[in-house]
């Protein structure tokens, strides 16, 4: 199974400031299609979680431009760039190269 | 509009059993791949399993730490997922969510790209 761990487990940054989250997998999310299987998932209090980023850097369809996925291998970044009030929530990193998919434990962003 | 709606669940004692049902809008649902996944009450996310297309034969995968009790199936139409959880314990405790993978035209990109409201299961010892 792959591990994925995220750091930090929580960050308060203020409006306008960038945000960055970390995301390590235990081994190479390298598929053997070549593609590389690592996602961001946004979840506001009270609701589903919402596709980010999937693939490493392509946001999904909607998401504002002031997120951004990076990364290769084993290690992984989510930066929201300008930072406002509506992206208070938990942010998770998945996996989707392997069963069982995995997920980071999860970073509560918070203003 | 593309959306997955979600029954069932609810409280059940200990060693029960309980099926949630998944259905779809919006799209060719038994043309998709659906999984299950479960968040304990104030914890992260968890993987449950996965119900393929009928291309392939609705085939499943599920997480060690239910492949013996739970059991993925679709319903008789093909338009509805079903996630039948027996023997269950405390820790099965969650809301559980329905979930599509997201392809690219063809191609699978490893991810899930819309989510079931969630249905709550509370299991009471």
């Amino acid at each position: 199974e792959i591990m994925m761990t995220q750091t930090p487990l929580s960050s308060r940054v203020t409006v306008g400031q960038t945000a960055s989250i970390s995301c390590r997998s235990s081994q190479s999310l390298v598929h053997s299609n070549g593609n590389t299987y690592l996602s961001w998932f946004q979840q506001r209090p009270g609701q589903p979680p919402r596709l980010l980023i999937y693939e490493v850097s392509n946001r999904f369809s909607g998401v504002p431009d002031r997120f951004s996925g990076s990364g290769a291998g084993t290690d992984f970044t989510l930066k929201i760039n300008g930072v406002e009030a509506d992206d208070v929530g938990v942010y998770y990193c998945m996996q989707g190269t392997q069963f069982p998919r995995t997920f980071g434990q999860g970073t509560k962003v918070e203003i | 509009d593309v959306r997955l709606v979600q029954s069932g669940g609810g409280l059940v004692q200990a060693g029960g059993s309980v099926t949630l049902t998944c259905e779809g809008s919006g799209f060719r649902f038994n043309e998709n791949y659906i999984d299950w996944v479960r968040q304990a009450p104030g914890k992260g996310l968890e993987w449950v399993g996965q119900s393929r297309s009928k291309p392939h034969d609705y085939s499943t995968e599920a997480a060690a730490s239910v492949r013996d009790r739970f059991i993925i199936s679709r319903g008789d139409l093909g338009n509805s997922v079903l996630l039948q959880m027996k023997s269950l314990k405390i820790e099965d405790t969650a809301v559980y969510y329905c979930v599509r993978n997201y392809f690219e035209g063809a191609s699978y990109v490893g991810t899930f790209d819309i989510w079931g409201q969630g249905t709550v299961v509370t299991v009471s010892s």
